[in-house]
């Protein structure tokens, strides 16, 4: 079963505005990583959380991690076409013998020019 | 320096057959894991390999197996292919078996089962 489950599954949004996607998830994490895949493709990553930090920015990338809650949440600010892509959350259980990710369903968001 | 390397990228095989994957790791990452990804099932982890050793495993059926050689490359087998086999293959790598790595994949291997 997934751990993670993104919200929305599905993102419009114009070019210049922000989008905003969250994950939700069920147990206790070590980190959790968010991933960028465009059509057809691989995963690019995008930025890891540890389960001890609350925000991380990566350019116009911006994480937060609420522990108590089990959610996170993804911004990317001044969207661009290039930013259409499929966006997934995956986490890593605490256990150092299960450094595996599990993903969420993720969110399709497509930039209009 | 060069990303995750797989190989090939599209193949399309007939049931029964079967097929090998092949993964290249991040020079210097020791760690290789390989994922599944189909519409249905998004995506599912198959199993990790360290050192050689298979550390972790996916819940799939025994058809579905792997290795890793010394100097890290990585292969996957799946044997007597079903048309749900269909899907992007994903080989992804990381440094070592501490806790906290960021993994980073490969383009994936597409595989057709007809």
């Amino acid at each position: 079963s997934q751990q993670g489950e993104e919200d929305p599954q599905a993102l419009s949004i114009q070019e210049g505005e922000n989008a905003t996607m969250n994950c939700s998830y069920k147990t206790s994490i070590n980190n959790l990583q968010w991933y960028r895949q465009n059509s057809g493709r691989g995963l690019v990553h995008l930025i890891l959380i540890r389960s001890n930090e609350r925000e991380k920015h990566s350019g116009r990338l911006r994480v937060t991690l609420d522990t108590s809650k089990k959610s996170s949440s993804l911004l990317i600010t001044a969207s661009r076409a290039a930013d259409t892509a499929s966006y997934f959350c995956a986490t890593v259980l605490p256990l150092s013998n299960d450094y595996k990710l599990s993903f969420g369903a993720g969110t399709t968001v497509t930039v209009r020019a | 320096k060069a990303g995750v390397t797989q190989t090939p990228r599209y193949l399309i095989k007939t049931r029964g057959q079967q097929v090998t994957l092949s993964c290249s790791p991040i020079s210097g990452h020791r760690s290789v894991s390989w994922y599944q990804q189909t519409p249905g099932q998004g995506l599912q982890f198959l199993f990790e390999y360290f050192s050689e050793t298979q550390r972790n495993k996916g819940n799939f059926p025994g058809r579905f197996s792997g290795r890793q050689f010394s100097n890290s490359r990585s292969e996957m087998n799946v044997s007597t292919l079903e048309l749900g086999d269909s899907a992007l293959y994903l080989c992804a790598s990381r440094m070592d078996s501490s806790s906290g790595n960021t993994i980073y994949f490969g383009e994936g291997s597409w595989l057709t089962v007809v």
